[in-house]
């Protein structure tokens, strides 16, 4: 069965921390796909990065950074030098490639608060 | 930048009535997904629709809800007769064709208020 964890459920910083914010996942595919994606607190859900499972390169982009790892079933999401603005709820995604039409099993999310 | 539009953003209803929530997901793209949010919980998928026809379906897209593409840009999502638990932020998604994709695009949601 498919399932996404976040055990964070709030994590609470000051302006200019790093902070990581973990994903477990479970699935039986061997090809599959992880996603995280931003609720910022107008509600909308905005696209952040999509991995795919035969791809471990870690990536990197400005002050977000993705480190997957396939061993402990982990694709984990950090901020660096943290901004008020990344204020939001965080959720970590995963679509199988087989027999699925790609939907999204979203984990519960995990609120992140950066305070000035 | 083209994105996925929904409307109404906001929509108050009774219980036992029928309501439509319409989006225009973004033009080049062939699969489309109703997700749901009840408010302060996680986002859960109910219905993805491909080639004019229901794809794949959860347990909760159940027979009070039904989806239409009506016509070359829309895309809707019925409630035949609401209750109170139906609730929620509904998102509309869609996504192109390529293969390695699958990232989904989302519309600004409607919140669905049942009285």
């Amino acid at each position: 069965a498919q399932k996404v964890t976040q055990a964070q459920t709030e994590i609470s910083v000051v302006e200019k921390e790093d902070v990581t914010l973990d994903c477990v996942y479970e699935t039986r595919d061997t090809t599959y796909y992880l996603f995280w994606y931003k609720q910022p607190p107008s509600g909308e859900l905005v696209f952040l990065i999509r991995r795919n499972s035969f791809d471990e390169q870690n990536e990197i982009s400005g002050r977000y950074s993705w480190n997957f790892q396939k061993s402990t079933s982990s694709f984990n999401f950090t901020i660096t030098a943290s901004q008020v603005v990344d204020s939001a709820v965080y959720f970590c995604a995963l679509s199988e490639a087989r027999g699925s039409q790609g939907n999204l099993i979203f984990g519960k999310g995990t609120k992140l608060s950066v305070k000035p | 930048e083209p994105e996925v539009t929904q409307t109404p953003s906001h929509q108050v209803t009774q219980m036992g009535q029928e309501v439509i929530l319409r989006c225009v997901p973004i033009s080049n793209h062939l699969y489309f997904y109703w997700y749901r949010q009840i408010l302060g919980q996680k986002v859960e998928f109910l219905v993805s629709f491909y080639n004019n026809e229901i794809s794949e379906k959860s347990e909760i897209f159940d027979d009070q809800f039904s989806v239409e593409r009506p016509d070359g840009s829309n895309f809707t999502l019925k409630i035949r007769s609401t209750k109170l638990e139906d609730s929620a932020m509904y998102f509309c998604a869609s996504r192109d064709r390529t293969s390695g994709g699958y990232e989904q695009y989302f519309g600004p949601g409607t919140r669905l208020t049942v009285t």
